[in-house]
């Protein structure tokens, strides 16, 4: 069964830092482009930044250029997100996407003096 | 970056009745190697999303037939031929042809 369970949400103050984590399993992890979306609370769904299944082609929206970093580690299946100058707009459950077919439950990120 | 538009935004239905969602896109979204990236997602309160359609009509596993997608270039519908209880929920369109990819508004599917 394919699952993809993040973690690593939590409140933070504006300027702040955070790592968000995926653990993936149920499929080959290195062979699929993987991806982080958002919705901010009681908001629609935005793609947040994608990563290649090899790591070296990335991907961002722009409101997250400069300040977001998606990376991944074939090895230990997982996908990555490091969130730094946090902005209370970043607000939002980060969902882990497989291919755009499987989400994972999400982890939410609160930013906040 | 490509807008996408949805119509309606709350769409009441009675039960065993369809249901249709227009989603447009502000350019074609045609890939240069012919395919369209056009998927629709359903959201069901308090759950995360599902995909329900990939490249404008292919269903994902286990999505019942009630659920059907058309359309290309710009125009595509997303479409319910009787809507079931478990059906309430937001509808989304999302292109990943273009970066960045983007989604629609949602479409809130209630029953009447």
């Amino acid at each position: 069964e394919v699952q993809m369970v993040e973690s690593g949400g939590g409140l933070v103050q504006p300027g702040g830092s955070l790592r968000l984590s995926c653990a993936a399993s149920g499929f080959t992890f290195s062979s699929y482009w993987m991806s982080w979306l958002c919705q901010a609370p009681g908001k629609g769904l935005e793609w947040v930044a994608t990563i290649s299944p090899d790591g070296t082609q990335k991907y961002y929206v722009d409101s997250v250029k400069g300040r977001f970093t998606i990376s991944r580690d074939n090895a230990k299946n997982s996908l990555y997100l490091q969130m730094n100058s946090l902005r209370v707009e970043d607000t939002a459950v980060y969902y882990c996407v497989r291919n755009g077919q499987d989400w994972g439950q999400g982890t939410l990120v609160s930013v906040s003096s | 970056d490509v807008v996408m538009t949805q119509s309606p935004l709350s769409l009441p239905v009675t039960l065993g009745q369809p249901a249709s969602i227009s989603c447009r896109s502000s350019q074609s979204l045609v890939y240069s190697d012919g395919n369209t990236f056009l998927s629709w997602f359903q959201q069901r309160p308090g759950q995360s999303p599902r995909r329900l359609i990939y490249k404008v009509s292919k269903r994902d596993s286990g999505v019942p037939d009630r659920f059907s997608g058309s359309g290309s270039g710009t125009d595509f519908t997303l479409k319910i031929s009787r809507v079931e209880a478990e059906d309430v929920a937001t509808y989304y369109c999302m292109q990943h042809t273009h970066w960045p990819h983007t989604f629609g508004q949602g479409t809130k599917v209630e029953i009447k």
